[in-house]
């Protein structure tokens, strides 16, 4: 199952792009690249997901690297409620999201 | 559409008692999921359910864990006896099923917080 690798922390300023970065180098050709968010003493949210080709919808953007071992997902105008744990996954062959410890982002006023 | 529906929301329980917990997925998902998340991890799957039938429950310790679908619709964990080191939240989460393991997109609800004392 590949690994991913996230920084344990970022902030962000209201109102401005929150970038988060992820490393999958041992990612597989069908592997798909998912991105969840938790907030607190919520259960995690499904946020985009892609396979080679970025993808957008309503909350976020998804820009995978053409060798696919890095994506970036993209909070265009991050808000308060925006403050959460995102997780990127790798989706492995068996459909099993493994879950790592993920990016706390905090959004500061 | 209502999202994934589970309860208790809380349950304290002294060790050595048993504790059970229920989820009922989204209408029309055959695959339901259960997860277990300790303090400042991600979720670790438990066991994964295609319909009734449990298709993946390697990770579920069977000693004291037992998990059932009777229908294929609502589910429930139950612990017996819990333990200390069971203290965490209980994730269930659902998805359609059939669609293809790559991209089924799993939908969680707000889990069980237990606390075993």
């Amino acid at each position: 199952d590949a690994k991913t690798t996230q920084p344990p922390s970022m902030d962000c300023a209201e109102g401005r792009a929150a970038n988060l970065p992820c490393n999958h180098s041992t990612i597989s050709g069908n592997e798909y690249v998912y991105w969840y968010r938790q907030i607190h003493s919520q259960g995690p949210q499904y946020i985009i997901h892609g396979l080679k080709n970025n993808e957008t919808n309503e909350m976020a953007s998804l820009i995978i690297t053409e060798d696919r071992k890095s994506s970036t997902l993209i909070l265009p105008h991050a808000t308060l409620r925006d403050t959460a744990v995102y997780y990127c996954i790798v989706r492995s062959n068996t459909g099993k999201l493994i879950f790592g410890q993920g990016t706390t982002l905090q959004v500061k006023p | 559409e209502a999202g994934v529906v589970q309860s208790p929301r809380y349950k304290i329980i002294e060790k050595k008692q048993p504790v059970a917990f229920w989820c009922n997925p989204i209408s029309g998902h055959n695959t339901l999921y259960w997860y277990l998340q300790n303090l400042g991890q991600g979720p670790e799957l438990l066991i994964r359910y295609e319909n009734e039938e449990a298709v993946d429950d390697s990770q579920l310790p069977k000693d004291r864990f037992s998990a059932e679908r009777l229908k294929g619709v609502d589910s429930t964990l139950k612990i017996q006896p819990a333990e200390l080191g069971d203290s965490a939240v209980y994730l269930c989460a659902s998805s359609p099923g059939g669609a293809g393991l790559y991209q089924e997109t799993q939908y969680f609800g707000p889990g069980t917080r237990l606390l075993v004392l």
